[in-house]
């Protein structure tokens, strides 16, 4: 059973667009939400977080939404370059329920940016 | 060093060989996560570390599993008797307490064929 479901597999989009890259999950006790990036025989890399008190945040070209009721997530990315396309990873845990903050992945959605 | 890293980057291993596998978290991170990525997944939790202690290990997949950080830095991933089912990515990350709402940074992780 996922937890954290990123439904869309792949996104493509046009250099100096918006990318929106959705994650929604199932387990109500997360409280803190990560998105990383991924390049191909490399390991994640963090990009932007976001506490469920808040509903944004933003870091550059880079801005999570968040959404508690309906328990869902977005990162917007404007405008996309091409140094963008990597597979992008929604993760979450519950750092206030159990003795660790262990991370529940999505399956990933590969953003390709066209030049 | 600066980052996680992780030895062999790749192992390719005959089905019952047993396999090693080395992580080198941040220096001062007191909590070190094992996850597991198998081809077109997101990934897995496998098991946690505070200092040389392991407080989670619900998501080893068998008992031919093992790890160990017999000094609280350096952490090793065993798996004996290997299986192909084993094949996939293995992730190391660490991150400065484990707790809370912390960002974990990943190694570049070990990707490991079993024929």
């Amino acid at each position: 059973d996922q937890q954290v479901k990123q439904n869309s597999p792949s996104l493509s989009v046009q250099e100096g667009r918006i990318s929106i890259l959705n994650c929604d999950y199932t387990n109500s006790m997360f409280d803190y939400f990560l998105w990383y990036k991924k390049y191909p025989a490399e390991g994640p890399t963090f990009l932007i977080s976001i506490s469920s008190i808040k509903d944004k945040n933003e870091d550059g070209r880079f801005t999570v939404f968040l959404n508690k009721s309906a328990k869902h997530l977005s990162l917007h990315i404007v405008p996309s370059q091409p140094g963008d396309s990597a597979v992008y990873f929604c993760a979450a845990s519950a750092p206030y329920t159990g003795a660790n903050s262990k991370l529940t992945f999505g399956k990933g959605i590969t953003l390709s940016v066209r030049p | 060093g600066a980052g996680v890293s992780q030895s062999p980057r790749y192992k390719v291993a005959k089905r019952g060989q047993d396999v090693a596998l080395r992580c080198d978290p941040i220096s001062g991170h007191v909590s070190l996560f094992w996850y597991q990525q198998a081809l077109g997944q997101g990934p897995e939790f496998l098991t946690y570390f505070q200092n040389e202690a392991q407080l989670d290990k619900s998501g080893l997949p068998s008992d031919r599993f093992f790890a160990e950080r017999p000094e609280g830095s350096v952490s090793t991933l065993k798996i004996q008797r290997t299986q192909q089912e084993d094949s996939a990515v293995y992730l190391c990350a660490s991150s400065l307490a484990g707790t809370g709402e912390e960002t974990q940074y990943f190694g570049p992780g070990t990707r490991l064929l079993v024929l």
